[in-house]
């Protein structure tokens, strides 16, 4: 089973500056399989990039996702106040099940 | 507009059962592998279970194992999760989630393109 290891837990910056966040697997992921999702609170998750660096339908392009193997990273090139949440990484694996990260946190410096 | 409304949750004893429902409306239910997500309080997201389009191909998080059932009524639009002998752990959030799965220039892709508001199941005496 592939274990997703994100960092940093906790992001703290201020609107305007870049955010870089990373996920890595315990094994080698297909970059296909590799999504990001962002979560405000009280709110449910939204899907951000699929496929390692393709940013879902409405999604500004600020937000970018790169990598590959075991080693993403989603970049936030001009945090907007609205930006700030928790965001996920997520991987499709055998058998057909998900597994998620456990979250980095991003909140104002 | 493509959406997805769950319901059901509420208090339950450990021990006891709950059934969650999912109604999805906009978009062709039928055609889309499903899946329940999860989330305890203050605590990531955790994948469940999910359902292939017809049924025949169900695959769940090993803590659920024979406690939990996904299902699905697609003349109904109606996606559901039948929870069994719970316990304190299984406090949370749950989400319904549609799934997509594509193929092209020989890559398959998979991601959760649509997401519930999500219903709260508490587990406690």
């Amino acid at each position: 089973e592939i274990v997703l290891t994100q960092s940093p837990g906790t992001l703290s910056l201020s609107p305007g500056e870049r955010a870089t966040l990373s996920c890595r697997a315990s094994q080698s992921v297909s970059s296909s399989y590799l999504a990001w999702y962002q979560q405000k609170p009280g709110q449910a998750p939204r899907l951000l990039i699929y496929g390692a660096s393709s940013r879902a339908t409405g999604i500004p392009d600020r937000f970018s996702g790169s990598g590959s193997g075991t080693d993403f990273t989603l970049t936030i090139s001009r945090l907007e106040p609205e930006d700030f949440a928790v965001y996920y990484c997520q991987q499709y694996g055998s058998s057909s099940i998900f597994t998620f990260g456990p979250g980095t946190k991003v909140d104002i410096k | 507009e493509v959406q997805l409304v769950e319901s059901g949750g509420g208090l339950v004893q450990p021990g006891g059962s709950l059934r969650l429902s999912c109604a999805a409306s906009g978009f062709t239910f039928s055609s889309y592998w499903m899946s329940w997500v999860r989330q305890a309080p203050g605590k990531g997201l955790e994948w469940v279970a999910n359902i292939k389009q017809d049924g025949s191909e169900k695959y769940y998080v090993d803590s659920v194992k024979g406690r939990f059932t996904i299902s699905r009524d697609n003349a109904k639009n109606s996606l559901y999760l039948q929870m069994n002998s719970l316990r304190a752990e299984d406090t949370a959030v749950y989400y319904c989630a549609r799934e997509v799965s594509w193929y092209m220039n020989y890559y398959y892709y998979y991601y959760m393109d649509v997401w519930g508001k999500g219903t709260t199941v508490t587990v406690s005496s």
